[in-house]
């Protein structure tokens, strides 16, 4: 156990519909990142906060995708409309970035998102 | 091409056995290099980071050559617990992490 702690775990879902997933990072940790995994690959970055600003977004992070960071604290990523394709494990990460230190990033166990 | 490449495998090797994985990166300004361990279903581990000096950790050894592009690891005595996929992460823009697409180890007794 990482400390990163990612709710819920599985979410079933009807095309069309909105789900909300959330993270809580360890508690000192300044940067959080978003991460979709497929099948049979790795994970593809999504959109990463340090603090509570939103410095990235990927390009796969369509209109329909949101992610905040309100306090700086726990993360929630939204998809409005699901869409099967957006069937995936949606991964979070985080990590405490320091002047000369490296980005070392340590994953929650995952929300396995299913849209049928 | 892909930022990061992978011999996806399998690898199929007998318990005590010596493996070695290797993975390469397009971009020659990335700074900072990874190796995750992701068992079937589960979170990405952290296992090593990669220095430029290379570094090991008990039966791991992780290598970098920078004028390659390319990152490897070693693992001897394999052990059962090993099976695996092994993800490659590099690091650009200190920001951005690019991971392979995993390669899978099956270790057999």
């Amino acid at each position: 156990d990482t400390g990163v702690s990612q709710d819920p775990r599985h979410k079933i879902t009807k095309r069309g519909q909105n789900v909300t997933f959330r993270c809580d990072p360890i508690s000192e940790h300044n940067r959080l990142y978003w991460y979709r995994q497929t099948l049979g690959q790795g994970p593809e970055f999504l959109t990463y906060f340090q603090n509570e600003a939103q410095l990235e977004k990927s390009r796969l992070l369509s209109d329909r995708f949101s992610a905040e960071r309100p306090k700086g604290s726990f993360s929630t990523l939204e998809i409005q409309r699901t869409e099967q394709g957006d069937s995936a494990m949606y991964l979070c990460a985080s990590s405490l970035v320091e002047v000369g230190s490296t980005d070392t990033q340590y994953f929650g166990p995952g929300t396995r998102l299913t849209v049928l | 091409r892909k930022e990061v490449e992978q011999d996806p495998g399998p690898f199929n090797v007998p318990e005590g056995a010596t493996v070695a994985f290797n993975c390469t990166y397009s971009n020659s300004a990335s700074q900072s290099f990874f190796w995750y361990r992701q068992d079937c279903r589960k979170e990405p581990k952290l296992l090593m980071s990669v220095y430029s000096s290379g570094n090991e950790d008990g039966r791991f050894t992780a290598q970098l050559n920078r004028a390659s592009q390319y990152i490897s690891l070693l693992i001897r005595d394999s052990k059962l617990s090993d099976s695996a996929t092994y993800l490659c992460v590099v690091n650009k823009d200190f920001n951005k992490f690019y991971f392979g697409s995993g390669t899978k180890l099956n270790v057999k007794p």
